[in-house]
This record gives C-alpha cells, sequence and structure tokens, in this order.
C-alpha cells in the first residue's frame, strides 16, 4: 500500500531557528505538491513540482521558504528563519499532474 | 480568487442527504473535491471536467455546471463516516494552480 510519508510529524521550534520538513513522495508519481493548512486561511498550496523540476512557489514567501526536490524520492520544505505566524500543519502530497493527489499525513509546526 | 463553498456547516442524521456547493466567478476547468476528517491528511473524492459531467463514488456523486461555474457534491443516505470537511479545489486552466475553498463541516449524527 503505497503512501506519501512526511518527517517529522510534529517539530516545535524556537523563532529564528531553521525548520526542515522532509517528503517521500510515493513511487512513480510525477507531481510534489507542499500545502500548508491553518485555521485562519485553510488549505494554500505553497509550491509544486513536476518530474522534480519547480513549477510554481508562488504561494510562499521567497524571503524565508525554500523548497527543493534533490531527486525523486525526496522532497524538501525549509523554513529560515522561522517565525510564530509560520504555525501550520505542513502537507505534501504527490500525483499524477492535477489528477488524484495523495496526501502525507503532515508536519505540525509551532515557532514560539 | 478562492471559490465559495455553502453551506458552510451542516448537521445530518444519519441516512438523511445533503448537497454541498462551490462556486466561482471565473469559467473553471477542473473541480476537485476533497474529505477531511479531524486530525488527519485530506483525502480525495473526484475530480471533475469542465462539460458538465457527473461522476460518483459509492453513495457520494458530484456534478459541474459550467454555466453556473458551480460545482455540486451529493451525499445520500449519509453514514457516520461521512463526517468531516468537504473542501472543493478549483482550477481556472490547465496550466493554472488549484485554489481551494474554506470547507463544509458536516456532522453525521445517529
Amino acid at each position: 500500500d503505497a503512501r506519501v510519508t512526511q518527517t517529522p510529524r510534529h517539530k516545535v521550534t524556537e523563532m529564528g531557528q531553521e525548520v526542515t520538513m522532509r517528503c517521500q513522495p510515493i513511487l512513480g508519481h510525477n507531481t510534489v505538491f507542499w500545502y500548508r493548512q491553518t485555521m485562519m486561511q485553510g488549505l494554500e498550496l505553497l509550491a509544486y513540482f513536476r518530474n522534480r523540476a519547480p513549477l510554481d512557489d508562488s504561494g510562499m514567501p521567497k524571503d524565508r521558504f525554500s523548497a527543493e526536490m534533490p531527486d525523486a524520492t525526496l522532497a524538501t520544505l525549509k523554513i529560515q528563519p522561522s517565525e510564530p505566524r509560520d504555525s501550520a500543519v505542513y502537507f505534501c502530497a504527490s500525483g499524477e499532474d492535477w489528477d488524484t493527489q495523495y496526501f502525507g499525513p503532515g508536519t505540525r509546526l509551532t515557532v514560539l | 480568487q478562492q471559490p465559495v463553498q455553502s453551506p458552510q456547516a451542516v448537521i445530518l442524521r444519519e441516512g438523511e442527504d445533503a448537497v454541498i456547493n462551490c462556486s466561482s466567478s471565473k469559467a473553471l476547468y477542473s473541480v476537485h473535491w476533497y474529505r477531511q476528517k479531524h486530525g488527519e491528511a485530506p483525502v480525495f473524492l473526484m475530480i471533475l471536467l469542465k462539460g458538465g459531467e457527473q461522476k460518483g463514488h459509492e453513495k457520494i456523486s458530484a456534478s459541474f455546471n459550467e454555466k453556473k461555474q458551480q460545482s455540486s457534491l451529493y451525499l445520500t443516505a449519509s453514514q457516520l463516516s461521512y463526517s468531516g470537511t468537504y473542501f472543493c479545489g478549483i482550477l481556472y486552466s490547465s496550466a493554472s494552480k488549484i485554489i481551494f475553498g474554506s470547507g463544509t463541516r458536516l456532522s453525521i449524527r445517529p
């Protein structure tokens, strides 16, 4: 049963620290998505990759967020420096283009 | 522009039907429906492409009305397992990115 995995599941950090979230997409999927979910803003698309190439990252603050896909089995989302307003659940999802997206369990980030 | 979902919340008794709407101010290319249970990740339900098609998934189906720029999700004979928040996500073109609505919270009572 193929699944998207994310690490860590929970992260508590202090303002100013670097945070790295990792995602292993389902093997064979050509598109990887990063989402952020908060009560206030709902589900927001931060960035997505197709065949490991970044297609759109307009949803994330460029000065502090960066997303990469060093190989087909790993996608990373980094925040440096982190701020309290970054507290949210970050989901990674993978799929074939804009077809069915399979979401990972999420990383719950708390920035103090 | 974020699609508008209605109602924001609905409470049903087991076995009752519900309709959740997702409306856009612009022409749509596709509509995606997801369900999310509390504390869990969203789970895909179905995708509808422009053309007014209707799709089904168990007792959950959806329609896409191009003229009205709207999609509706139909839940018939609801079960306790249908509880959760339903999100629609829309694409305005094949080259655009998905934008999600704010969700409709569905509660099913025995």
